[in-house]
């Protein structure tokens, strides 16, 4: 049973534009979200983290949004570069579990176009 | 440099045979865990330590084995009774304080079984 889900297996945008990854998740304990970026045959690399006290945090290019009614949580990219091609992990957690384990998605291919 | 290492990056080895893949970080943390890939499929936790000499299964611990006999060190062992051991497998490691665990990668293996 998926507790995160990443619908969109594959999102393809133009360089310049808005690249938006959501994800979504079933466990209502969960209260802290990352966002790991991955390119092929290397390590998966943090990007950008939220937790649930907050709706939105802003790093540079990149935004997560946070809506916890409809246990959703979106990756905003603005500008899109083509660097930024790789594929997106959305992650969760319990801050409040003596696990400290994180559980993934699947995973969404990003494909910026020159 | 604080990092992770994972050696080695490919590794080739014939069916039936136990393999030990190898990770060190020197970021002083804690927390160690190691996770698996496959194609089209999020990253899937295989065991985990919190502290030297103490480890828990993750969710597909079977065929697989661990130490932590130095905070340092968490060596993976792929045996034989792993049933399709062929995948990527990373290691990651975190800290434990505050519960925003936040885990940093090593670049990963590759193990093909022939």
């Amino acid at each position: 049973d998926q507790q995160v889900k990443q619908n969109s297996p594959s999102l393809s945008v133009q360089e310049g534009r808005i690249s938006i990854l959501n994800c979504d998740y079933t466990n209502s304990m969960f209260d802290y979200f990352l966002w790991y970026k991955k390119y092929p045959a290397e390590g998966p690399t943090f990007l950008i983290s939220i937790s649930s006290i907050k709706d939105k945090n802003e790093d540079g290019r990149f935004t997560v949004f946070l809506n916890k009614s409809a246990k959703h949580l979106s990756l905003h990219i603005v500008p899109s570069q083509p660097g930024d091609s790789a594929v997106y992990f959305c992650a969760a957690s319990e801050r409040g579990g003596s696990n400290y384990k994180l559980t993934f998605g699947k995973g969404t291919l990003l494909t910026v176009n020159p | 440099d604080g990092g992770i290492t994972q050696s080695p990056k490919y590794l080739f080895r014939k069916e039936g045979q136990n393999v030990t893949l190898s990770c060190e970080q020197n970021l002083n943390h804690d927390a160690m865990y190691w996770y698996r890939q496959d194609p089209g499929q999020g990253l899937r936790l295989i065991y985990y330590s919190q502290i030297v000499n103490d480890f828990q299964k993750g969710d597909i611990a079977e065929g697989y084995s661990v130490s932590r006999e130095k905070k340092e060190s968490f060596p993976l062992t792929v045996t034989s009774a792993q049933k399709n051991p062929t995948a990527f497998y990373l290691c990651a490691s975190s800290i434990l304080s505050g519960g925003y665990n936040e885990q940093f990668f090593g670049p990963g293996t590759r193990l093909t079984v022939l």
